[in-house]
């Protein structure tokens, strides 16, 4: 069985500063990782995703994440917020198979204040 | 832009009637996903199909949900009759084969209040 935990399910950090986001997995199997990011009224879009390569990751808008398989994490980090990473953060986890189901965080919702 | 374009994106509607959902994965991604989400339980999984043939659908209730895939460019989930509880944003997704692998691409959503 597959879970995440998302810690803390709201952050809020200044335009410019730095944004840490954390996501603990549990997989009885090698994972894939998965960050999503939900904008208001739309779907999920998929910002960064790991798949046993390098354990550190760079995705879209300056978002990068860090396997760390010792620790069972995969934080999501940006040196400096923009007011427009506001918006709600998924965390994701599967088995290392082809297309087999996402199981989700809970969520954690970024605010970024001017 | 290749997309998962999924309608209608509102619905409401009155309890006891049926809902239909549809669902157009994108072309040639041979794997489609059902989410349900709500405030509570965040991002659930209803069911899944691959190349058509239903794989796991132990997380929709079967009294009243059904999903199927007439064919490889539509998918449908459907609900009769719709509860109260049922309110909530039902993702599509769909993931193919290649170099781009494990990716899974949501729709945009369908919006569902039930009263």
């Amino acid at each position: 069985a597959q879970s995440v935990t998302q810690l803390g399910s709201h952050v809020s950090v200044s335009e410019g500063a730095l944004v840490l986001l954390r996501c603990n997995y549990s997989s009885s199997v090698p994972p894939y990782l998965f960050w999503y990011v939900q904008y208001p009224n739309q779907g999920l879009q998929l910002l960064l995703k790991y798949t046993s390569a390098a354990t550190l990751v760079k995705g879209i808008n300056g978002f990068e994440a860090e396997f760390k398989k010792s620790e069972t994490s995969f934080h999501l980090t940006k040196p400096s917020a923009h007011m427009s990473d506001a918006a709600e953060y998924f965390c994701a986890v599967s088995e290392q198979k082809g297309n087999t189901p996402l199981v989700f965080g809970k969520g954690t919702r970024l605010s970024v204040i001017a | 832009d290749a997309r998962v374009t999924q309608t209608p994106r509102h619905k409401v509607t009155e309890m006891g009637q049926e809902v239909t959902m549809r669902c157009q994965p994108i072309l040639g991604h041979n794997t489609v996903f059902w989410y349900r989400q709500t405030m509570m339980q965040g991002l659930e999984l209803l069911a899944y199909f691959r190349n058509r043939a239903p794989l796991d659908d132990s997380g929709m209730p079967k009294d009243r949900f059904s999903a199927e895939m007439p064919d490889a460019t539509l998918a449908t989930l459907k609900i009769q009759p719709s509860e109260p509880r049922d309110s909530a944003v039902y993702f599509c997704a769909s993931g193919g084969t290649g170099s781009r692998g494990n990716t899974i691409y949501f729709g945009e959503g369908s919006w569902l209040t039930v009263v």
